[in-house]
């Protein structure tokens, strides 16, 4: 069985830029998670979808954003992009609240 | 939220040695996972344990979910295990919370 697989593994952008990092669940699970760990921040909740809705956000500004899409597959958008959104994006997914999440080996996503 | 605290912040061990991490939890919880985070950053999923005990290999994990505590065993270390190790729990809020972590590492 494939695990949680993340997309691209490395990412370079401009502040200002738009990011987009995309995600695919484990077959059967509905739910995907996003979670940044920045560099002496630890792991910060961004993102839930479930059934193509977005369930639940962290605290985070408006310019971090994203989708869920029929087959369950997931896309998380960063928008103007800032200095400080240089993190490690961990998408995780379950078969739906209540259950084990799994995690991706995440995208690294560098602002320069 | 539901804030996590975990214990030690950084462990040293000889391999072989035999260690004990804690983890705190301030609310009740529906989910507590055990992850051990590789030196690529992937999270690697330890044990799945709101309550009870598990054992896997040289791993073994238990939470006392009524006096909001984990435990996570590790015996016989190895080099494999350093790492960070964190724990994570989830409430009525549906979202992961995760404690700051212990850093491992395990000399030879």
């Amino acid at each position: 069985e494939a695990g949680v697989t993340q997309s691209p593994t490395h990412l370079i952008k401009t502040r200002g830029q738009q990011a987009t990092l995309r995600c695919s669940p484990i077959s059967g699970h509905t739910s995907v998670y996003w979670y940044q760990q920045a560099l002496g921040l630890g792991l910060q909740f961004l993102l839930w979808y479930d059934e193509g809705e977005e369930r639940n956000r962290g605290n985070f500004p408006p310019r971090f954003s994203g989708r869920q899409f029929p087959n369950y597959s997931s896309e998380l958008n960063v928008n103007a992009l800032e200095l400080e959104d240089s993190a490690l994006y961990l998408c995780a997914s379950s078969p739906g609240a209540g259950y084990g999440y799994t995690f991706g080996s995440g995208t690294r996503l560098t602002v320069v | 939220g539901i804030q996590v605290e975990q214990s030690p912040p950084d462990l040293i061990l000889q391999e072989g040695a035999n260690s004990t991490l804690r983890c705190n939890f301030s609310d009740s919880v529906n989910n507590l996972q055990w992850f051990h985070q590789n030196p690529w950053g992937q999270l690697i999923n330890l044990f799945y344990i709101p309550s009870g005990t598990k054992q896997n290999g040289r791993l073994s994990a238990t939470t006392v979910a009524t006096e909001r505590y984990s435990l996570l065993y590790i015996s016989s270390s190895q080099t494999t295990d350093s790492g960070v190790y964190f724990c994570a729990v989830e409430g009525d809020d549906y979202k992961l919370s995760f404690g700051a972590g212990t850093t491992v590492t395990v000399r030879a």
